[in-house]
Formats: C-alpha cells, structure tokens, sequence
C-alpha cells in the first residue's frame, strides 16, 4: 500500500455544478478525515470518520457538502451548487488509532478551481 | 481558545546554513500534542514530528531536531546544514486530547523555506 490516494488530482467546474472527491485511506486505518485548504493558508479540519460513522463536523462545513465512508472503507465529499469560495485544495488524511498515539497520513489533495 | 502561530510566512537561506522555523501555540488543555508537516510543491503533507505536552525532550533526527518549551509555548524546528531539498512549506500543528479526537489538528498558517544552491 503506497499511501492515502485522492481523485481526481484537479478538478475545474463552473459555479453551481455539483463535484464529488473520493479518497482511499491506507487499508486498516479505521479513521479518515477531510480537511481543506485554501491558498497560503494551513489546512483547516472539515470532518472525521471513525470507520462508517461520521463523528464530526466543523462548522465550516455547509449543508452544501456532505461526506460519506460507506462499509468503512473509502470516503467521498460532495459539494453541491458549488461557490467560488469553494476554491481551495481538499485534503483527505486517515490513520490506525489504537492507543493515543495518533499520526495522520495526508494525501496529495484534489485542488478544486470553481469559475 | 486554540490557536498556532507562525509568524514567519518566508524565509530564504543558501544551501548549507542553519535556519529555525517559529512556532508558538494556545491552548487552555493540560493534554495536548505538536506536530511539524511538510508540504513539498507536490501537496501532500509529509509527516515530520509529534510531541506530547508532557515530553519537553528535545529531539534530533538527521539534520532535523526540534526544541519544545512549555514555558513559551513554543515548538521550534530547526534545520541544520540546510538543502536546496529541504525547499517547502512548513506547518506546525495542535491538537487537544480533551476534544476526543486527537487526530483534529489546527494548524499555523506555514512558513515558506527556500533553500538556494
């Protein structure tokens, strides 16, 4: 297994279409997230999901974007009626929690461009 | 509130000097954890170090080691003999035991390391 995988790596869209990411954690690592990131910022977190359930969600995510991990497995975000401030990179992470000693594992991303 | 501050947003250096990435962190929890990520042009943020708020060790990997200071609340990393490799953005991280979700980083805003040959 190489690592987190994200698709597509870019994806251009036109204000208002719907887009959807996926992303496939490291097998066996039993919690993913989602985190976004927009131009000379860091990363900021969106969601987690401890295997299918969704545990958390910031604030910063609207009712325009929903999250899915079915059987626990890979994940997808959807954003509907996409905005231009919904430019950014998104980052999918996961990782093995067994004991506090958590360490995420970043993918590379799928930049996102909404003209 | 939790907040991580690096207020180095670039920094440029020739090849083989030394250079320290500042970071400094808020937080009202007892338990907490630190981390250092480094973002290369490809995007993927590599995973670098990770501290608990109760070790204030300083660690030494390579070239790379890091100098934790609970009474500054600060987690500087400092490269030693720099390489034009060493070249990306870097984000140092906080997360909180008490949330329950150790894996919710916050992060600092990155410095940018250019290294010149």
């Amino acid at each position: 297994d190489t690592g987190v995988s994200q698709n597509p790596r870019h994806k251009i869209t036109k204000r208002g279409q719907n887009v959807t990411f996926r992303c496939d954690p490291i097998s066996e690592h039993n919690r993913l997230y989602w985190y976004r990131q927009t131009l000379g910022q860091g990363p900021e977190f969106l969601t987690y999901f401890q295997n299918e359930a969704q545990l958390e969600k910031s604030r910063l995510l609207s009712d325009r974007f929903s999250a899915e991990r079915p059987k626990g497995s890979f994940s997808t975000l959807e954003i509907q009626r996409t905005e231009q401030g919904d430019s950014a990179m998104y980052l999918c992470a996961s990782s093995l929690l067994r004991t506090t000693n958590e360490k995420l594992f970043f993918g590379s991303g799928t930049q996102l461009s909404v003209l | 509130a939790q907040k991580v501050t690096q207020a180095q947003t670039e920094i440029s250096v020739v090849e083989k000097e030394d250079v320290t990435l500042d970071c400094v962190y808020e937080t009202r929890d007892t338990t907490y954890y630190l981390f250092w990520y480094k973002q290369p042009p490809s995007g993927e943020l590599v995973f670098l170090i990770r501290r608990n708020s109760f070790d204030e060790q300083n660690e030494i990997s390579g070239r790379y080691s890091w100098n934790f200071q609970k009474s500054t609340s600060s987690f500087n990393f400092t490269i030693t003999a720099s390489q034009v490799v060493d070249s990306a953005v870097y984000f140092c991280a906080l997360s909180e035991a008490g949330t329950g979700n150790t894996g919710k980083l916050i992060f600092g805003q990155g410095t940018t390391l250019q290294v010149k040959p």
